[in-house]
Formats: structure tokens, sequence, C-alpha cells
């Protein structure tokens, strides 16, 4: 079974630009989230969707982040414009079910800002 | 604020001993617990889930839940230098839908 799927896996841009990240969840799975790690901690939710809906996203700072998954399958996450503080690894993750089920990681996308 | 709290370590221990990670969490609610191992420059993978009271065991993990001192504990049997990693402990409160992670321990195991 493929696992989570995300694109690019690095990306370098300076700050007041934008970026798009992608990910495609494990098939079936209804439940996508994205997270955003900054070195040293854990990772942080952001945004979390059941099929195409927004269950929470309570943390995502709307000002500058987007994200979307149109049709309940893949989704991306955009940032414009970018701060140095977004220097960060942004995580997607899937699972079955929204409350309690295990979720499973893509590879991420180690994002600097300069 | 759900809170979840981890030693960040690091916890240093010698080849073929066990590890013992530990993790308390803020909310009474919690229902879901969950274990990831991060190795540095990779994402978390998911170890060891566990939703009721008293030890789960899977192979050299053994996972402890005591929901009424609102701890989860990790141990590692036989470690190995392949453990040394950051563990992640991930709460799921029952009166939300998303998991809280801790910042992590890291763990060291020397030849």
């Amino acid at each position: 079974e493929a696992g989570v799927a995300q694109s690019p896996r690095y990306k370098i841009i300076e700050k007041r630009q934008s970026v798009a990240f992608w990910c495609n969840p494990i098939s079936g799975h209804a439940t996508l989230y994205w997270y955003q790690q900054i070195l040293g901690q854990g990772p942080k939710l952001l945004i979390q969707f059941q099929n195409n809906g927004v269950v929470d996203d309570s943390q995502l700072p709307k000002d500058r982040f987007s994200a979307e998954r149109l049709k309940g399958v893949d989704s991306t996450l955009k940032i414009q414009p970018a701060k140095l503080e977004d220097s960060a690894v942004y995580l997607c993750a899937s699972s079955l079910g929204v409350s309690g089920y295990e979720q499973y990681f893509g590879p991420g996308t180690r994002l600097t800002v300069t | 604020q759900k809170e979840v709290e981890q030693n960040s370590g690091p916890l240093s221990v010698p080849e073929g001993a066990i590890a013992s990670l530990n993790c308390t969490y803020s909310d009474r609610v919690s229902q879901s617990f969950f274990w990831y191992r991060q190795y540095s420059g990779k994402s978390p993978e998911l170890i060891m889930s566990i939703y009721s009271n008293g030890d789960k065991e899977d192979g050299r993990f053994t996972a402890q839940l005591n929901k009424a001192s609102q701890y989860v504990s990790l141990l590692i049997r036989d470690s190995q230098p392949s453990d040394s990693a950051t563990y992640l402990c991930a709460v799921n409160h029952g009166s939300a839908r998303q998991l809280t992670f801790g910042s992590g321990t890291q763990l060291t195991v020397l030849p």
C-alpha cells in the first residue's frame, strides 16, 4: 500500500514570496492533516480536512496560509507572503477517520525562508 | 490549553538495556494515545497506539497507559543502536478531534 506522498521535498524562497505544497493521502483515508514542525518541537496541527470539508483550522494563520482539498483526495497548502519564521518542515498526514484514528505521515517538505 | 509533556532528554542507554520514555497529559478526557519515532531529518513513524488502561506489547515495544495518573509510557526492550531517535508522544483529547504532540524525547542507544 502506497504511503502519503508530498512534494516538493525541499524548497528555498525569499521572504515575501509565495510557496505551495502538495499532498496525496493514503488511498481510502478520508481525513487529511497539515502540520508544521519547527526544529526541536513536536508537529503542530495547521488544518484538518474530513473529505473536502474543514474540521479544524483554529491554528492556521489565515492572513498568510491557505489550504484546500477540492475533490476530497489530494490537498495543497499555500503560504503567501512567507516570513522568516515560516521556516519549518511541513508534514501531511492522513487517517481513516476523524478522531482517535492512527495518523500516517508523509516525508514532509523542508521550507527555508531567507 | 491541552498539553502533552515529555522529558526532552537526551536519554542514553547501553545496547541491550530497557529504555523507558514517559509522557504526561493535561486533559482527563483524553481517549487515544500514540507513540511515534522520528529519525533525524525524517518524518514521524507510528510505532504504537493505546486506547485503554494497562499494557500493550508489540515486539520489543510496550506501551503503558494509566488514565488515573494521566501518563503514558513506552518501554523498549533489548535496545539497539537503530532505536536511536526522537520519540514523540501524541494524545487525542476527548473534547477535540486533533492530536496534540509532545516535543519529543531524544534517545541514544550506545553500542
